[in-house]
């Protein structure tokens, strides 16, 4: 069983949708959650970031993590076009380990 | 520009050669990665160095074998290829007081082992 499972859809949505995307994860140790996101032929990039239970926002992006349920989240507002990327969960169990990546999310925004 | 450099972009080559990739950051972090992602996009570490110190080594054979020149560079080296290790490599860095977290990823080399 792998730690971290993430649905690797693919998943299309109209603009304008609201996109949710969850990991799901065994490891109770696990205290940071991180979401990458990376668009084709690059490298991920940083999207949001959230330590131990709680949400945090920024701008259409919302981040949940629920650690009794070992459950994470990511929450697209008013998806775009440019939204559409494979969105990776990443987790750590302490500060300066190592991430444990999932395996991603293709998402594609239609116009 | 500054940012996470890999050389080669992409490398085709045959089984059983040996072949290095190069990595340089020029952020001024003191942590740097080597990543491999397979064809199902699941990226999985392999190395880990923080001022060219050795800090995380993953389950990796011991045909991959990284160097750090010093704290901006990050070079990885590859012996006796193998077909499974076509995948596309990728470097980061990160800076320091952030645990980690905080991760800056190169544009990868995407190697194929023929």
């Amino acid at each position: 069983q792998k730690e971290v499972e993430q649905d690797p859809g693919p998943l299309s949505v109209p603009e304008g949708a609201i996109v949710s995307l969850n990991c799901t994860y065994s490891n109770s140790a696990f205290q940071y959650f991180m979401w990458y996101r990376q668009y084709s032929r690059k490298g991920p990039e940083l999207l949001m970031y959230t330590y131990s239970s709680g949400n945090k926002e920024d701008g259409r992006f919302t981040a949940q993590v629920d650690k009794s349920s070992k459950y994470i989240s990511l929450f697209i507002r008013d998806s775009q076009p440019s939204d559409s990327a494979t969105y990776l969960c990443a987790m750590s169990v302490a500060s300066g380990s190592r991430l444990t990546f999932g395996e991603g999310t293709q998402l594609t925004v239609n116009p | 520009d500054t940012a996470v450099s890999q050389t080669p972009k992409y490398l085709v080559t045959q089984m059983g050669n040996d072949k290095s990739i190069k990595c340089e950051q020029n952020l001024g972090h003191d942590t740097m990665y080597w990543y491999k992602q397979d064809s199902k996009k699941f990226l999985k570490i392999m190395f880990s160095y923080n001022n060219k110190e050795l800090i995380i080594n993953e389950t990796v054979p011991n045909r991959f074998s990284p160097k750090s020149p010093d704290k901006a560079h990050l070079n990885l080296h590859i012996n006796s290829l193998e077909l499974g290790d076509s995948a596309v490599y990728f470097c980061a860095s990160s800076p320091p007081r952030t645990g980690g977290y905080e991760q800056y990823f190169g544009p990868g080399t995407r190697l194929t082992v023929t």
